[in-house]
């Protein structure tokens, strides 16, 4: 009965590389978020998508591009790996009740960059 | 902006000791407010929340109380056991755009509590 659940958990790779992450939440929410997070549990959200369309786009290079192909799914595709993209990426998903809403988050993908 | 502050870590604590993490905030409007605690190797789990003033909120024997003339929500446990050592970020939620809420988190506080 997972919620949110992110493939895959750990992933290592070398500089240059594409790679993506996957999203599925199962929660039936509308809204749903990439975060990443640093070496020193920094969070910061990256993206942010409602109904399949982006709403939150925050200063991530170009190289980062979310992808959405319905409500229930919010990909994370990376070009050109560079080290500084090591970190842990959150997946989350929220639905808007009377004004306020709460994220649910996934288990996170620890990206290595080598 | 928005931002959140939070008391610096890392703490240690013995088993059965008061627990207090401070955070403020600074925010435009009445913000929702939260703590999430991520435990060693796992993803984030929404701890408590509090969506207006004097709102109290409290799971697993944490509570923290929404307060606006501070703007603070402290977050307490009465007497800690080893199984809370985790890591604890405070949030505030707020309108981004659209109808997309946008969590701002503090820096984070890890937590260790020994035997």
């Amino acid at each position: 009965d997972t919620a949110v659940s992110q493939t895959p958990k750990y992933l290592v790779t070398q500089m240059g590389n594409d790679k993506s992450i996957k999203c599925e939440q199962n929660l039936g929410h509308d809204t749903m978020y990439w975060y990443k997070q640093d070496s020193k549990k920094f969070l910061k959200i990256m993206f942010s998508y409602n109904n399949k369309e982006l709403i939150i786009n925050e200063t991530v290079p170009n190289r980062f591009s979310p992808k959405s192909p319905d409500k229930a799914h919010l990909n994370l595709h990376i070009n050109s790996l560079e080290l500084g993209d090591s970190a842990v990426y959150f997946c989350a998903s929220s639905q808007e009740y009377g004004g306020r809403e709460t994220q649910y988050f996934g288990p996170g993908t620890r990206l290595l960059v080598l | 902006g928005n931002s959140v502050t939070q008391m610096e870590g890392p703490v240690t604590l013995s088993e059965e000791a008061f627990l207090t993490i401070n955070c403020t905030y600074t925010a435009t409007g009445y913000p929702s407010l939260f703590w999430y605690v991520q435990y060693p190797g796992e993803g984030l789990q929404l701890l408590l929340k509090a969506t207006k003033a004097d709102d109290k909120g409290s799971n697993k024997g944490f509570e923290a109380t929404y307060r606006k003339e501070t703007t603070s929500f402290h977050l307490e446990k009465g007497s800690v056991q080893v199984s809370d050592s985790a890591v604890y970020f405070c949030a505030l939620s707020f309108t981004a755009s659209g109808s997309a809420r946008q969590l701002t988190f503090g820096s984070g506080t890890q937590l260790t509590v020994l035997p």
